[in-house]
């Protein structure tokens, strides 16, 4: 499976858009790009995922280059509640492990009054 | 609330004990997994179940680990001669079926403390 790789950490302002990116240049066809978050002491929750075309839903928007190397991950308008670790996960969305999912360490994103 | 549960949500344990936990999934969901999460790490997968049947492990799980998911429904994750390595939070998850919408429901997990 591609490895990602993301910031360690990023602030945002209460109000303001999130922009996190995610690089996941040995990305194959048949992968996938997931987003999870973790926020502290719960469960990772599922947020977007996508595989060429741009998606949007009630959480957030996901942004992916043509060449599908990279993406990024946009929450509209972030609040205090968003402050969490987010990760982007690339993984093939049938067969293979049957899609067990496999975290890196994730962006840490804390989100400021 | 129709969420994974997982029992107990804390468990501290001596060195050499035996420890089991249980994971109740979203109704209907069929597969099941167990992953481990260390201090500052990603959650790690560990074992991967289709209904009743324990179709995948990670090398992560050693003789010392065993998993069971009987009947297709709840799960239990055992844990003999506990080593404080084993200290991690234990997460649980399911979905249903197999398309390429992989959204895994987590719980909350089961923080793990070996003394």
């Amino acid at each position: 499976d591609a490895k990602t790789t993301q910031p360690t950490s990023m602030d945002c302002a209460e109000g303001r858009a999130a922009n996190l990116p995610c690089n996941h240049s040995t990305i194959s066809g048949n992968e996938y790009v997931y987003w999870y978050r973790q926020i502290h002491s719960q469960g990772p929750q599922y947020i977007i995922h996508g595989l060429k075309n741009n998606e949007t839903n009630e959480m957030a928007s996901l942004i992916i280059t043509e060449d599908r190397k990279s993406s990024t991950l946009i929450l509209p308008h972030a609040t205090l509640r968003d402050t969490a670790v987010y990760y982007c996960i690339v993984r093939v969305g049938y067969g293979g492990s049957q899609g067990n999912l496999i975290f890196g360490k994730g962006t840490k994103l804390s989100v400021k009054p | 609330d129709t969420g994974v549960s997982q029992d107990p949500r804390h468990k501290i344990t001596k060195r050499g004990q035996n420890v089991t936990f249980r994971c109740d999934p979203i109704s209907e969901h069929n597969r099941l997994y167990w992953y481990r999460q260390t201090l500052g790490q990603g959650p790690e997968f560990l074992t991967y179940f289709q209904n009743e049947a324990q179709l995948e492990k990670s090398r992560l799980l050693s003789d010392r680990f065993s998993a069971e998911r009987p009947k297709g429904s709840f799960s239990t994750l055992e844990i003999q001669r506990t080593e404080q390595g084993d200290s991690a939070m234990y997460l649980c998850a399911s979905r249903y079926g197999t398309g390429d919408y992989n959204e895994q429901f987590f719980g909350p997990g089961t923080r793990l403390t070996v003394l």
